[in-house]
């Protein structure tokens, strides 16, 4: 079964709203998670790493107001599209690595599509 | 530039049939590299995970290959089955488990 999920796997929302995707890792714990985004048929771009108990790490041309990102336990990371537009609409997938960024295996969530209008 | 070049973009086999998938990369020195599976809308699932001193791991169909000397690695599938028509990532870890380059990936189709 799945060791880290995403929530929800699918958002529709208005321009002009916010949208928070949840990260769950289920059987370990995650003092870091990473943030990618895929447009249809590219490879997955990283957005962010997110560590727990201090400020979330963007790549270089990621806007962190835009992309808020929470690690509020060693089990949960949210990443928040504010005021989303058009443009945001993308895969986010998560991952987490278990047992260790270097060797640990790298666990990826199911993906959140969304979709703004 | 650390960069993770993956071969060919895209292949089209007959189902049953073997084929072999690149990576190179420029990462050094690295601390493992990843071989994923994507299915379409879904997230990557881990075929494989090799450390530099390793020069091949096996999981089932799959066989990965990795030659630290020349930077290459390769994925090759035995006997495709048409369920193998997914995107294949290769993904590099730099030593200090700080970053990981993602290659673009090969989408593989498996035809009847």
């Amino acid at each position: 079964g799945a060791v880290v999920s995403q929530h929800p796997s699918w958002v529709i929302c208005k321009s002009g709203t916010s949208v928070k995707i949840e990260c769950r890792s289920l059987d370990f714990q995650a003092t870091t998670m990473f943030w990618y985004r895929q447009f249809p048929k590219q490879s997955l771009m990283l957005m962010a790493t997110s560590n727990e108990g201090s400020k979330a790490t963007y790549e270089q041309g990621v806007e962190k107001d835009k992309f808020l990102i929470n690690h509020a336990s060693l089990t949960l990371s949210t990443l928040t599209v504010t005021s989303a537009h058009p443009e945001d609409s993308s895969f986010y997938i998560c991952s987490a690595p278990r047992g260790g960024a270097n060797t640990g295996e790298l666990f990826f969530g199911e993906g959140s599509r969304l979709t703004v209008l | 530039k650390n960069q993770v070049e993956q071969s060919p973009q895209s292949l089209i086999i007959l189902e049953g049939k073997n084929c072999t998938l690149q990576c190179n990369y420029t990462v050094s020195p690295f601390s493992n590299l990843r071989w994923y599976k994507q299915d379409t809308g879904r997230g990557p699932v881990s075929l494989t995970i090799m450390t530099f001193s390793e020069n091949t791991k096996s999981n089932g169909r799959y066989t990965a290959t990795l030659d630290a000397d020349t930077k290459q690695s390769s994925l090759h599938i035995t006997a495709s089955q048409l369920s193998d028509s997914a995107s294949y990532i290769c993904v590099v870890t730099n030593q200090a488990g700080t970053a990981l380059i993602f290659g673009k990936g090969t989408t593989l189709s498996v035809s009847s």
